[in-house]
């Protein structure tokens, strides 16, 4: 089993439409969560933290189940310039490591 | 802000070559990593140094070795480039705590002919 698998897609969506992203983490002592953004190869770029509470920024939801070790994605009002890799990425706590999901790709069209 | 710079930004080597991939970071973070990325791969960690002074080991370090020449410093060499090296190099940056994301490079382009 990977250590973080995400919805393999990729999600092809109209402009406005919502869409939710899924992610499984193995390892329970995980502490922290994140969601990165990749565009075309670029660097990652970090999305939002995800708080064991659920946090919201604009459009953007995560949401964190560590009971099912599931981390969630959900963007509202598709933007075309949404269209990017979506990587779910965990820290299992051991020395600053982070594990990263292969990602999602999302396609926002007109 | 600089934030995490890289160089080279491409290179092309023969198989068997050397060399060395430059990363720093002005964000005066204790951690640096390394990764590749390969189609279909996603981001794989090849060495990490915590803090300054220490490196280890990640999920594929096999033929590259680093040297974290200072707090701001990590390079990654390639002593015998081979073909199967060919990808898409990132550097990281992070605080060394829990709750801290990762902030990368813009990426190093590798072509091994």
């Amino acid at each position: 089993r990977k250590e973080v698998e995400q919805d393999p897609g990729p999600f092809n969506v109209p402009e406005g439409a919502t869409v939710a992203f899924n992610c499984t983490y193995s390892n329970s002592a995980s502490q922290s969560f994140f969601w990165y953004r990749q565009d075309c190869r670029k660097e990652p770029k970090l999305l939002m933290s995800v708080y064991s509470s659920g946090n919201e920024d604009g459009r953007f939801t995560a949401q964190l189940n560590r009971a099912s070790q599931y981390i969630s994605l959900l963007i509202r009002d598709s933007k075309l310039s949404d269209s990017a890799t979506y990587l779910c990425v965990v820290n299992p706590n051991q020395g600053g490591k982070l594990i990263f999901g292969q990602g999602t790709e999302l396609s926002v069209k007109p | 802000n600089a934030g995490v710079t890289q160089t080279p930004k491409f290179q092309v080597l023969k198989t068997g070559q050397s060399m060395t991939l430059q990363c720093a970071q002005d964000m005066n973070h204790n951690s640096m990593y390394w990764y590749r990325q390969d189609p279909g791969m996603g981001l794989r960690l090849i060495y990490y140094s915590a803090s300054e002074g220490t490196t280890d080991k990640g999920e594929v370090p096999n033929g590259y070795n680093v040297s974290r020449l200072n707090k701001r410093e990590f390079s990654l060499r390639l002593e015998s480039a081979a073909p199967s090296q060919t990808s898409v190099y990132f550097c990281a940056s992070s605080e060394v705590t829990v709750d801290q994301p990762q902030h990368f490079g813009d990426g190093t382009r590798l072509s091994i002919l």
